[in-house]
């Protein structure tokens, strides 16, 4: 079964683009998670949803950043405009309710120059 | 407030030493999960292990081991012989329940991370 898939894995952008990340969770999970890393605060949640349905976005930065799930078999986060201090791997992972394990995927590398 | 504090920012070794790396946690539940994450240089994060607060018994998985003391609230993490393909950053993690046991699934916590270098 496939994991996690995450698109796209790397991208440069220069400040002010739009840019669109993109998750396709593991089929028959309910829960989604969003998070960024970065050096100086590590891994910190962005937003999860449940059954599609966003729980818990307190830690969307600002107004700039949006995530959606329109389905249960896919998500996005956007960031518009971008800023520099948007870089970061963005990790998106799934699970399943009673589980409490989240399974990762391989994270979307940003760079905003 | 929860919180995960992971103290050795970077633990050095060479092979075959046997290396633990701490972890303590804060929470005010009493249902909740611990994790441990590798992180190798390719950047995927790694499952290594869960636990569940009612569960204190300690776990070995081949050259892993895992000591959850609630008493002190740690969950600290031992390789045994280490290699030089363990060198990663580990976090540990923690995620409550809403709701107890078998309730919604929260998101993670995830202290700092300790990077564990090898060398042969």
């Amino acid at each position: 079964d496939a994991g996690v898939i995450q698109s796209p894995r790397h991208e440069v952008t220069e400040m002010g683009q739009e840019v669109t990340l993109r998750c396709k969770p593991i089929s028959g999970h309910d829960y989604l998670f969003w998070y960024r890393q970065t050096m100086m605060r590590g891994l910190e949640l962005l937003i999860y949803f449940n059954n599609n349905v966003p729980i818990d976005d307190s830690g969307m930065p600002e107004d700039r950043f949006s995530a959606k799930m329109p389905n249960a078999s896919f998500s996005t986060l956007k960031i518009q405009p971008s800023e520099p201090r948007d870089s970061a791997v963005y990790f998106c992972a799934s699970g399943i309710q009673g589980d409490y394990e989240q399974y990762f995927g391989p994270g979307t590398r940003l760079t905003v120059t | 407030a929860q919180k995960v504090t992971q103290a050795q920012t970077e633990i050095s070794v060479v092979e075959k030493e046997d290396v633990t790396l701490d972890c303590v946690y804060e929470t005010r539940d009493t249902t909740y999960y611990l994790f441990w994450y590798k992180q190798p240089p390719s950047g995927e994060l790694v499952f290594l292990i869960r636990r569940n607060s009612f569960d204190e018994q300690n776990e070995i998985s081949g050259r892993y081991s895992w000591n959850f003391q609630k008493s002190t609230s740690s969950f600290n993490f031992t390789i045994t012989a280490s290699q030089v393909v363990d060198s990663a950053v580990y976090f540990c993690a923690l995620s409550e329940s809403r709701g107890g046991y078998g309730g919604s699934q929260g998101n993670l916590i995830f202290g700092k991370g300790t990077k564990l270098s090898v060398k042969p």
